[in-house]
C-alpha cells in the first residue's frame, strides 16, 4: 500500500532557529501534499496545499514566511518553520495524494512533534 | 464549503460492548467521507471511506459505518470492542469533483474502552 516516510518523529529547537520536516512518498507519486497542525486534543488544521513544481496555497492565518514549504519533486514535500518560537510548538502530519485512480487515497505521514524551548 | 461535526468529544464504553461514533457533515455538494483512527502522538490510519456505491461500508478492526444522504450521516460502529480500540477517531470529508481538495476534519471522538 501507499505510504509516507515522515521525519523528524520528534525535534526540540531553541526558539529563534528554523526545522525542517520532511515527508516521502516511497512507492507513490504524491502530486498534492497537504500540511496539517493538530494542538493537543484538537482535530488536525489545515495549514497548506502543494502541488508538485508550483507554489503552496496557504490557509488564512497561517504565515506563509513562517511556514515556507517546498514540493519539488514527486515524492519529496518539505516544511520549513522558520524563526520558531514556543507557540510554533505542535504536532505537524503530512498527507499525500496519488493521482487520482481508482483508490483515491490520502495517505498520512506518521507525524512530527515540534517542541520550541 | 464542507463541515464535519462529530457529536461526542469522549465515548467511553465497556469492553466487548457495543459502540456507535456519531458523525454529521454539511456540503452543498457530493462528498466523500473518511474516518481515521489516531493513536497517541502518530499519523492516522484510515479505517474506511465511503465514495460510492453500498451505504454500507466495512473497514478494518471490525468497523463499519452507514452512509445516509437524508440524514447528512456516515456514523462509525462497531458490535464489540476490544480494549486495544482506544485512540482518538475522527471523521473527515472532501469534495467528490476532484481536484486538489483537502480532508475536512471533524473535531475527533475520543474512545476509551473500559476493562
Amino acid at each position: 500500500g501507499a505510504v509516507v516516510s515522515q521525519h523528524p518523529s520528534w525535534v526540540i529547537c531553541k526558539s529563534g532557529t528554523s526545522v525542517k520536516i520532511e515527508c516521502r512518498s516511497l512507492d507513490f507519486q504524491a502530486t498534492t501534499m497537504f500540511w496539517y497542525r493538530q494542538f493537543p486534543k484538537q482535530s488536525l488544521m489545515l495549514m497548506a496545499t502543494s502541488n508538485e513544481g508550483s507554489k503552496a496555497t496557504y490557509e488564512q492565518g497561517v504565515e506563509k514566511d513562517k511556514f515556507l514549504i517546498n514540493h519539488a519533486s514527486l515524492t519529496l514535500s518539505t516544511l520549513t518553520v522558520t524563526s520558531a518560537h514556543p507557540e510554533d510548538s505542535s504536532f505537524y502530519i503530512c498527507s499525500a495524494r496519488a493521482r487520482q485512480g481508482r483508490n483515491y487515497g490520502y495517505t498520512f505521514g506518521s507525524g512530527t512533534r515540534l517542541t520550541v524551548v | 464549503a464542507q463541515s464535519v461535526t462529530q457529536l461526542d468529544s469522549q465515548v467511553p464504553v465497556f469492553e466487548e460492548a457495543p459502540v456507535e461514533l456519531r458523525c454529521n457533515y454539511s456540503s452543498s455538494v457530493s462528498v466523500y467521507l473518511f474516518w481515521y483512527v489516531q493513536y497517541p502522538n502518530q499519523g492516522l490510519q484510515l479505517l474506511l471511506k465511503y465514495l460510492s456505491g453500498s451505504t454500507l461500508v466495512k473497514g478494518i478492526n471490525g468497523f463499519e459505518a452507514e452512509f445516509n444522504k437524508s440524514q447528512t450521516s456516515f456514523h462509525l460502529r462497531k458490535p464489540s470492542v476490544h480494549i486495544s480500540d482506544t485512540a482518538e477517531y475522527f471523521c473527515a470529508v472532501t469534495y467528490s469533483g476532484g481536484g486538489n481538495t483537502p480532508l475536512v476534519f471533524g473535531k475527533g471522538t475520543r474512545l476509551s474502552v473500559i476493562a
